[in-house]
């Protein structure tokens, strides 16, 4: 079975541009999460969507930072414009999440965007 | 969610039993506890996960404590490739919107050959 999927593996840009980070979850699940991992801060969830809705945004560091999950099966991360310090691992992940009721299904992560800003 | 204290780092044996500890004093009745392992430059991994009965599966046992207020993972037969990052994380099965997992530092496992 395909795992989520993320593109690119590895991105290098200069300050200032424009960055897209790319997830395909798992087909069938329902929920997906955007996290970033650095040394100084481990890993952070930054948001995540159910049923397509954004459900909690409040990890996303600032405005440059934009998620979007047009239908079930993409989602995009977009830093606009990008920032040194915005470097870090990228990583998405799905779950069949709760609709209402209780729900304790594990999330499955991608291999992650490590993304680069010169 | 409950915080979870782990060792730092532990070392193994290749082919012995590795039994990673997570102590959780402060869970609640409605908390699962999930195990994650990220080995280097991939994402994290799910294990396994239970709630009060012990569980085991292809890749692990979670053993918990009656009380609920520890667990241990066990990889029976450790081998090279289980070198990794090990978390342990406490969360609520929870209803519809508030499914975050809440990474700590984890606990340094080391398969020695």
């Amino acid at each position: 079975d395909a795992g989520v999927i993320q593109s690119p593996r590895h991105e290098v840009t200069e300050m200032g541009q424009e960055v897209t980070l790319r997830c395909k979850p798992i087909s069938g699940h329902n929920s997906l999460f955007w996290y970033r991992q650095t040394m100084m801060r481990g890993l952070e969830l930054l948001i995540y969507f159910n049923n397509n809705v954004p459900i909690d945004d409040s990890g996303m560091p600032e405005d440059r930072f934009s998620a979007k999950m047009p239908n079930a099966s993409f989602s995009t991360l977009k830093i606009q414009p990008s920032e040194p310090r915005d470097s870090a691992v990228y990583f998405c992940a799905s779950s069949l999440g709760g609709q209402g009721g209780y729900s304790n299904q594990p999330q499955h992560f991608g291999d992650g965007t490590r993304l680069s800003i010169l | 969610d409950a915080k979870t204290t782990q060792p730092t780092s532990m070392d193994c044996a290749e082919g012995r039993a590795a039994n990673l500890p997570c102590n959780h004093s402060t869970i609640s009745g409605n908390e699962y506890v999930y195990w994650y392992r990220q080995i280097h430059s991939q994402g994290p991994q799910y294990i396994i996960h239970g709630l009060k009965n012990n569980e085991t599966n292809e890749m692990a046992s979670l053993i918990i404590t009656e009380d609920r207020k520890s667990s241990t993972l066990i990889l029976p037969h450790a081998t090279l490739r289980d070198t990794a990052v090990y978390y342990c994380i406490v969360r609520v099965a929870t209803n519809f919107g508030n499914e975050k997992l809440t990474f700590g530092t984890g606990t340094r496992l080391t398969i020695i050959p």
